[in-house]
This record gives C-alpha cells, sequence and structure tokens, in this order.
C-alpha cells in the first residue's frame, strides 16, 4: 500500500541551527511528493513540492530532493529560526484507485521547536 | 480575502446530537475535501469531492455525510455524535488538472469536542 513514515518528534533546536526531518515513503506508481507545514491554531499550507524523481523542491530556505533509490523526501534547512516552530508533514500523492484524482497520504507530522 | 474558510473555528456539543461543519472557497477550484487530524496530529482523507460529484469516500462511519450546494461549498453533516469523533476537521480545496501534482489549500480547521 501507500504510506509515509516521518522522524518521531519532538525535535527541538537552537536558532540557527541545521535542521533535518526524515521522510521515507512507500508507494505505487509514480507519486508526487510534498512537504505541508501547519503553525499553530493553523490549518496546512504547501511548503514545497516535487513531483518526480531527482527533483529538488524549496521555498524559505527549506528543501527537499526526491529520491527514488532510497524512496525518501528529506527536509532540510540551513539555519533555523524561532518562527519556523510549527509541525511538519511529509506527505505523497498517488492517483485514487487509478482513476484521476490524486489522494494525498500524510505522514503522522514532526513538531519542531526552535528557541532563541 | 481568505481563500478556504470554515464555520465554526469551535464546536462543542453533546453525544448523540447533530452538528453541521460549513466550508467554502473562492479560489474558483474544482475538488474539495475533508480531513480529520486526530489528538495526535496524525491527519486523514474523508471525503472529496469534484464539482459536485463524490469521488473519494474513504472508510467513514455513515453518520457522516458530505454536501455540495456547488462546487465553492463543501459541507459535512454528522449524526448522532460519539465521544471518538472529537477532533480537527480540515477542509481542503485543489484546481481539477488531475494527476498527483495538484497543491490543496486548506482552512484553518474547526475544532469539534463531543461531551
Amino acid at each position: 500500500g501507500n504510506s509515509v513514515t516521518q522522524m518521531e518528534g519532538p525535535v527541538t533546536l537552537s536558532e540557527e541551527a541545521f535542521l533535518t526531518i526524515n521522510c521515507t515513503y512507500t508507494a505505487t506508481g509514480y507519486p508526487s511528493l510534498f512537504w505541508y507545514v501547519q503553525y499553530p491554531g493553523e490549518g496546512l499550507q504547501l511548503l514545497l513540492k516535487a513531483t518526480k524523481a531527482d527533483d529538488k523542491g524549496s521555498n524559505k530556505g527549506f528543501e527537499a530532493t526526491y529520491r527514488k533509490e532510497t524512496t525518501s523526501f528529506h527536509l532540510e534547512k540551513g539555519s533555523v529560526q524561532v518562527s519556523d516552530s510549527a509541525v511538519y508533514f511529509c506527505a505523497l500523492s498517488v492517483l485514487y484507485y487509478g482513476g484521476s484524482q490524486g489522494n494525498l497520504i500524510f505522514g503522522k507530522g514532526t513538531k519542531l521547536s526552535v528557541k532563541p | 480575502d481568505t481563500a478556504v474558510s470554515q464555520t465554526p473555528k469551535y464546536l462543542v456539543t453533546q453525544m448523540g446530537n447533530d452538528k453541521s461543519i460549513k466550508c467554502e472557497q473562492n479560489l474558483g477550484h474544482d475538488t474539495m475535501y475533508w480531513y480529520k487530524q486526530d489528538s495526535k496530529k496524525f491527519l486523514k482523507i474523508m471525503f472529496s469531492y469534484n464539482n459536485k460529484e463524490l469521488i473519494i469516500n474513504e472508510t467513514v462511519p455513515n453518520r457522516f455525510s458530505p454536501k455540495s450546494p456547488d462546487k465553492a461549498h463543501l459541507n459535512l453533516h454528522i449524526n448522532s455524535l460519539e465521544l471518538g469523533d472529537s477532533a480537527v476537521y480540515f477542509c481542503a480545496s485543489s484546481q481539477d488538472l488531475g494527476g498527483t501534482q495538484e497543491t490543496q489549500y486548506f482552512g484553518p480547521g474547526t475544532r469539534l469536542l463531543v461531551l
């Protein structure tokens, strides 16, 4: 089946530290991969995405590369800020039962806390 | 200028009651979704509609019934509420371009507490 596995949180870092949140997936077909972020009390918003192998998604200093050989899509940022504190969700999209509709499947989320 | 809006933001109710959550999007999207986020933050799709037609219907009790009066609205009606229905419910929308590359835009969530 289709699934996403993220590293367990919470992750606590000091400001300007390097961030890695691991994400691996299992999927049939050719999924697209996403990172969504949920700030406290808000809905999810897209952080970045990659739609085919070796694509790199990037936004706001965050990056992730679609690695088909290791079925991974790890999120990285070189220097985190207090404002990056949020829950990060890795997700994949596959066609729903072979139709044309994409179906987002989420990992369990990783809570990041950045201390000043 | 809210893209995806939900009402109410908070809902506290007794077991056995019937309640509705409304969702509206002003993005001109063709597809709308309902997700449930449990207390451990795990997020799972419940339904999706494309142009008022049900597309995704995951294993959800039939006490939950989505209703789409037009493609800008997708409401969720829940009958005979149970304690286990307590969660945050998110509405989302996406443009219908087909395939897996669509970005979904989420509403702020409705926090439902069943007592």
